[in-house]
């Protein structure tokens, strides 16, 4: 059972916008900034959100993040078959004093 | 560019210890942090732990804590991540990550990954 929860899957057609969720509370979303990661089958976590809505260098624009309250999001907007990956959503977590991940979500581009 | 090389895959009985390594390069070592974090077949992502390169300074999941040891070695820039009393659900791939100094911020390049497998 993940800290925070994330849909398992979602899915969504070429070129359309697709947002994953991640819900939290106060003492991890709700205090602290959100990352996202993406990983591709077999491969390594790629950091793609920082601090709840920024980009890292050579991360694309159609992706873009942000966070309310104790809850947060990743939109990718013109899906690619490319992203076809499991996204996760993190962070810090005051009553565990270290990182805490959503359960990771499946993108399907259709 | 930032690298992190981690050392190769392994293979345990339980009960047994294992050391993952995690050699840094392209940045100065004592100006961030790393982190481990691992992944069990098919699930996601858990976060072991987190130790300081300035100075050494760590903390561990607190289901973790009394089984794993972390260190760094800076003439070598190779940060070590130590389990102890291996279980079977202890098989995962183990990844290095470079972090901030300040725990719970950015963690941004990751190492490529060992798999440890925890069989009698």
């Amino acid at each position: 059972q993940s800290v925070l929860t994330q849909p398992p899957s979602v899915s969504e057609a070429p070129r359309q916008r697709v947002t994953i969720s991640c819900s939290g509370g106060s003492s991890n979303i709700g205090s602290h900034g959100v990352s996202w990661f993406q990983q591709l089958p077999g491969k390594t976590p790629k950091l793609l959100i920082y601090y709840d809505d920024l980009r890292p260098s050579g991360v694309s624009d159609r992706l873009s993040g942000s966070k309310s309250g104790t809850s947060a999001s990743l939109a990718i907007r013109g899906l690619q078959s490319e992203d076809e990956a499991d996204y996760y959503c993190a962070a810090w977590d005051d009553n565990l004093n270290g990182w805490v991940f959503g359960g990771g979500t499946r993108l399907t581009v259709l | 560019q930032v690298q992190l090389v981690q050392s190769g895959a392994e293979v345990r009985r339980p009960g047994a210890s294992v050391k993952v390594s995690c050699k840094a390069s392209g940045y100065t070592l004592t100006t961030y942090a790393f982190t481990w974090v691992r992944q069990a077949p098919g699930q996601g992502l858990e976060w072991m732990g987190w130790i300081s390169g300035y100075d050494g300074e760590t903390k561990s999941a607190q289901k973790l804590q009394g089984r794993v040891t972390m260190t760094r070695d800076i003439s070598t820039t190779t940060a070590y991540m130590e389990v102890r009393d291996l279980r079977p659900d202890d098989t995962a791939v183990y990844f290095c990550a470079r972090e901030t100094l300040v725990p719970g911020t950015v963690v941004d390049y990751w190492g490529q990954g060992t798999l440890v497998t925890v069989s009698s």
